[in-house]
């Protein structure tokens, strides 16, 4: 079945640090793969996806890269804000699936 | 581009109050909704599908005499949880696809509705 596995948070860093939030996935056939982002007090949007094998989506700063491979699409940022204190979530779509399986989410703070 | 707007926001009620939350896509039609419902420090779960002019499908474990869905139009599906009890508290999350943008394109999501039960 699909199923996504996000690293564990909460991750605290210190402004203009590097970011690595961990996601590997679980899924049959070709799925699409997202980061959704929830910053506090507001609903989820969508920070970047990728729909195929070595894509890499890119928003904001943030990158992440669909390696089949290693079935992973490890979220990156080189230098995060305060700004960038969030709640992000591993989420993916199996092929032909409407719905969303997600990961865990991984709580961000930045400090100053 | 594309919205999905999910009423109201907040509710706080007493037990035993039936809450009803609407999820509506502005500004595209969506034959399929979801709603998800997220516990405090956890992910989102999906809880069922809903089908514009069919019944819902509901996620294993959800009661689908406690969560009445509703998907009436191609921009409105309501998610009614009745007789609330405190075990119902949580943050509830509708999101919708647009079909005719391809099956690529992610989903949009409402802002998410807070249920608190006293």
């Amino acid at each position: 079945g699909n199923s996504v596995t996000q690293m564990e948070g909460p991750v605290t860093l210190s402004e203009e640090a590097f970011l690595t939030i961990n996601c590997t996935y679980t899924a049959t056939g070709y799925p699409s793969l997202f980061w959704y982002v929830q910053y506090p007090g507001e609903g989820l949007q969508l920070l970047l996806k990728a729909t195929k094998a070595d894509d890499k989506g890119s928003n904001k700063g943030f990158e992440a890269t669909y390696r089949k491979e290693t079935t992973s699409f490890h979220l990156e940022k080189g230098s995060v804000q305060v700004s960038d204190s969030a709640v992000y979530f591993c989420a993916l779509r199996g092929a032909g699936a409407n719905n969303l399986f997600f990961g865990t989410g991984t709580r961000l703070t930045v400090i100053p | 581009g594309a919205v999905v707007s999910q009423h109201p926001s907040w509710v706080i009620c007493k037990s035993g109050t039936s809450v009803k939350i609407e999820c509506r896509s502005l500004d595209f039609q969506a034959t399929t909704m979801f709603w998800y419902r997220q516990f405090p420090k956890q992910s989102l779960m999906l809880m069922a599908t809903s089908n514009e002019g069919s019944k819902a499908t509901y996620e294993q474990g959800v009661e689908k005499d406690k969560f009445l869905i509703n998907h009436a139009s191609l921009t409105l599906s309501t998610l009614t949880v009745t007789s609330a009890h405190p075990e119902d508290s949580s943050f509830y999350i509708c999101s919708a696809r647009d079909l005719q943008t391809g099956a690529s394109q992610p989903q949009h999501f409402g802002d998410g509705t807070r249920l608190s039960i006293l």
